[in-house]
């Protein structure tokens, strides 16, 4: 594997399901992102992970639950979603979290909330 | 605070025509800009970044992009549009000292028609 992978690809779950997304990058960066998608809207910072440690979280709610064991891996775990939750939830790294190093940008998991 | 204005969220032209995307931002410091693109059922990936040196950036696939500091623009062109160009761009910009925190514009479809 290369770059950053991301599973599932896609996602359907009900309001009082719980499930995790996985992110995995094989770039050897210290800095790891998730972002989502909605239609018609810009990308969303959710959450910014530098060498393990959460060192930002844009008000997301808390059924929205990152983890990051290790610089390579990072989690976000869902539960009690809702309907609005529905979405393309982007991971991405980055060399660290100082501008202006790319962000390399996994292909995303669709969910669906049902 | 920054932000990322992109003019028309959706662009058609013809194939080997001029392919102009607008992009203007705000910010109170000079800025660090991005143009990423998205292909259908991808993550993003940078076309190329404006990071203070030479205001005319080239990037791959035949785009560039000329920093405007008076018009706070950063326009993204490619002078031949190829029927692989199709997809979805993005503009983004951090601050300097802001760290890698991305502020993305709400997108530019781009269709090319034969």
């Amino acid at each position: 594997e290369t770059g950053v992978t991301q599973t599932p690809r896609h996602l359907v779950m009900g309001m009082t399901n719980k499930k995790s997304l996985k992110c995995e990058q094989h770039l050897g960066h210290n800095a790891m992102y998730w972002y989502k998608q909605s239609a018609k809207k810009p990308l969303e910072l959710m959450f910014v992970y530098s060498l393990e440690e959460r060192v930002e979280n844009n008000s997301v709610p808390s059924r929205f639950s990152p983890e990051c064991p290790n610089s390579s891996h990072l989690f976000l775990h869902l539960h009690t979603l809702q309907p609005e939750d529905s979405a393309l939830y982007l991971c991405a790294s980055s060399q660290d979290r100082t501008a202006p190093y790319e962000q390399y940008f996994g292909p995303g998991t669709r969910l669906t909330v049902t | 605070a920054q932000s990322v204005t992109q003019l028309g969220s959706h662009v058609s032209v013809s194939e080997g025509a001029l392919v102009l995307l607008r992009c203007n931002y705000s910010s109170s410091v000079p800025p660090y800009l991005f143009w990423y693109v998205q292909y259908p059922n991808q993550g993003l990936q940078l076309l190329l970044k404006y990071t203070s040196a030479a205001t005319l950036v080239k990037g791959i696939n035949g785009f560039e992009a000329e920093f405007k500091k008076s018009e706070t623009s950063f326009h993204l062109t490619k002078p031949s549009a190829h029927m692989s160009d199709a997809a979805e761009y993005f503009c983004a910009v951090s601050r300097t000292g802001g760290g890698n925190k991305l502020t993305f514009g709400t997108g530019t479809q781009l269709k090319v028609e034969l």
